[in-house]
């Protein structure tokens, strides 16, 4: 079935170091890709998203490539900040007319000044 | 403008016992959907409602039920609680179903089934 895969966590960084958070899916069709962070006590909020092949989403430093040929969305910061820690989870949708995504397990990602 | 607010944010409830959650979307937004998030299986989808219509639903049992009202308020209620249904339950709104794939998410409500 359709699926998202992300790299388990925690991820532990120093500051301005660089970031990246492996996600792959499985998926029948051509799905949009998104990068949703939880921050601690908050909701998820969308961080970034793409809808087709080679889309290239970016927001607050971040970047991910949707990349067809290898089914992956890695999400890449080049300097990390301690305010980046949070909860990290790459998400699918298989259609323009529905809400439901597909979930990865999300990565913690952690930084230290 | 106000975000997503669910209610209650945190309950707990014995096995058996019945549970109603609620969730007002952001003003104007049409859509809402209903997650599930536990440590083992992470997000879950359990089902979508526009405009008072149950347009998708996820692979979860018949306890698990919701509706949504007029003013797009939604409900969801899990019946006969077992220890697994403890989770944190997220509610998400959007404009439309889709359109732009961005969801904006509630807190949670916070279910312990003892």
């Amino acid at each position: 079935g359709d699926s998202v895969t992300q790299m388990e966590g925690p991820v532990t960084l120093s500051e301005e170091a660089c970031l990246t958070i492996n996600c792959t899916y499985t998926a029948t069709g051509y799905p949009s890709l998104f990068w949703y962070v939880q921050y601690p006590g908050e909701g998820l909020q969308l961080l970034l998203k793409a809808t087709k092949a080679d889309d290239k989403g970016s927001n607050k430093g971040f970047e991910a490539t949707y990349r067809k040929e290898t089914t992956s969305f890695h999400l890449e910061k080049g300097s990390v900040q301690v305010s980046d820690s949070a909860v990290y989870f790459c998400a699918l949708s298989l259609s323009y007319n529905t809400d439901k995504l597909i979930f990865g397990t999300g990565t913690r990602l952690q930084v230290f000044p | 403008k106000a975000g997503v607010t669910q209610t209650p944010r945190y309950l707990i409830k014995t096995r058996g016992q019945q549970v109603t959650l609620s969730c007002s979307p952001i003003s104007g937004h049409r859509s809402v959907s209903w997650y599930q998030q536990t440590p083992g299986q992470g997000l879950q989808f359990l089902f979508e409602y526009f405009s008072e219509t149950q347009r998708n639903k996820g692979n979860f049992p018949g306890r698990f039920s919701g509706r949504q009202f007029s003013n797009s308020r939604s409900e969801m209620n899990v019946s006969t609680l077992e220890l697994g249904d403890s989770a944190l339950y997220l509610c998400a709104s959007s404009m439309i179903a889709g359109s732009t794939g961005e969801l904006f998410f509630g807190e949670g409500s916070r279910l312990t089934v003892l």
